[in-house]
């Protein structure tokens, strides 16, 4: 099974308005890290927000926000406002355990274009 | 604070051929992890070093394989190169690895096998 799984196609969004991209995972390990990460057309990856599994709040980093739904196994980027510069590629990855494993797993990656 | 840095950032080789990727991680992180990119496969994981050790490694097979130097730099050697080898190469720095949020990434070096 996946441990990452994005299914959407590429998203559009009209600029200043919120978007929704979303992440489910799957793990039995009761500690976990989900991260996501935008990757433009240059290749970077670029980190935006980081939940941790045992975190009490949605992590909220500026304009991203992730919606944890721990029981649903979902781990959703909302981003607010958007900006032209917000048409990327985004990745949802997934961390498991603690202590020395900093290994992560993507998922295959939403193409968001942001429409002017 | 600088950046990971990855060099160098294209690279063309011929099958057979083998190559060395350079990566330099944010001063003072001690962890190096290594991605390949691909459109098929997507991100996959092929080693982390920590401290000069590797510590966690991919389903990749031995022709890939690296190093970390006391400095944390790290470098990736791929030998007899196939023409599946053409990726997006990414490195990544943390400061421990060891689960927390710091994980950052460089800008890659896009290999092409011809």
């Amino acid at each position: 099974a996946q441990k990452i799984t994005q299914t959407q196609p590429g998203m559009f969004v009209q600029e200043k308005e919120a978007v929704t991209l979303d992440c489910t995972y799957d793990t039995s390990d009761p500690s976990y890290g989900l991260f996501w990460y935008k990757q433009p057309s240059s290749g970077e990856m670029i980190f935006l927000i980081y939940q941790g599994s045992y975190d009490q709040q949605n992590a909220t980093e500026g304009r991203y926000s992730l919606n944890f739904q721990k029981a649903r196994k979902s781990a959703n980027l909302v981003i607010s406002a958007s900006q032209l510069g917000d048409s990327a590629m985004y990745f949802c990855a997934m961390r498991e355990g603690s202590g020395a494993n900093s290994k992560l797993t993507f998922g295959k990656g939403i193409t968001l274009s942001v429409r002017p | 604070k600088a950046g990971v840095t990855q060099t160098p950032r294209y690279l063309i080789k011929t099958r057979g051929q083998q190559v060395t990727l350079s990566c330099s991680p944010i001063s003072g992180h001690r962890s190096v992890s290594w991605y390949q990119q691909t459109p098929g496969q997507g991100l996959q994981f092929l080693f982390e070093y920590f401290s000069e050790t590797q510590r966690n490694k991919g389903n990749f097979p031995g022709r890939f394989s690296g190093r970390q130097f006391s400095n944390s730099r790290s470098e990736m050697n791929v030998s007899t190169l196939e023409l599946g080898d053409s990726a997006l190469y990414l490195c990544a720095s943390s400061s421990t690895g060891t689960g927390g949020p710091e994980q950052y990434f460089g800008p890659g070096t896009r290999l092409t096998v011809t």
